[in-house]
């Protein structure tokens, strides 16, 4: 089972400053299939970056993801007052399939 | 406009059965895999099975390997888990979630709004 290890765990921001979110693989993960989620109080996550840099649709381009083999980045570069939540790293290219266990963006 | 609408969750027993259901429309169900993913409540996402579009292929997570069964039907776009054996760790939100999938506005995945499943005595 491939490990999603995502750091930190909380990071405090404030409105405007860039964030910068880690996910390190236990084993190498083919970019095709990493992806990143955010998730707010009673939602379903809602998908920003798939393929490891590419972002779905409808997601603002303050949102990028880089990284491949081991070490995936998910960088928002000025937060938005709607961007503090959940967000969790995905890979979905081997079996079974695995999520980090969350970076909390909150306010600071 | 795509939906994915989750059913069947509620109260039960540890050692009892429920069968979740997912009725999806706004895209071709029988040309994609689908995935149940859960949320125990405060904490993360974790995967729990997978089905490719015929239904060939299917796997599961460990925690619930033997115990669940995933299974759709093309023919009712519709998608399903099996609960058997019950526990108090299965206790959740489930989720049915579609892989990514392009459409005319772009590429992105689809999401069911969750089915609460409490097992307790």
């Amino acid at each position: 089972e491939i490990v999603l290890t995502q750091s930190p765990g909380t990071l405090s921001l404030s409105p405007g400053e860039r964030a910068t979110l880690s996910c390190r693989a236990s084993q190498g993960v083919s970019s095709s299939y990493l992806g990143w989620y955010q998730q707010k109080p009673g939602q379903a996550p809602r998908l920003l970056i798939y393929g490891a840099s590419s972002r779905a649709t409808g997601v603002p381009d303050r949102f990028s993801g880089s990284g491949s083999g081991t070490y995936f980045t998910l960088t928002i570069s000025r937060l938005e007052p709607e961007d503090f939540a959940v967000y969790y790293c995905h890979q979905y290219g081997t079996s079974p399939r695995t999520f980090g266990q969350g970076t909390k963006v909150e306010i600071k | 406009e795509v939906q994915l609408v989750e059913s069947g969750g509620g109260l039960v027993k540890p050692g009892g059965s429920l069968r979740l259901s997912c009725a999806v429309s706004g895209f071709t169900f029988s040309s994609y895999s689908m995935n149940w993913v859960r949320q125990a409540p405060g904490k993360g996402l974790e995967w729990i099975s997978f089905i490719s579009s015929s239904g060939k292929y299917i796997f599961y997570a460990d925690s619930v390997k033997g115990r669940f069964t995933i299974s759709r039907d093309n023919a009712k776009n519709s998608l399903y888990l099996q609960m058997n054996s019950l526990r108090a760790e299965d206790t959740a939100v489930y989720f049915c979630a579609s892989p990514t999938i392009t459409m005319i506005q772009g590429v992105t995945d689809y999401w069911g709004q969750g089915t609460l499943v409490t097992v307790s005595s």
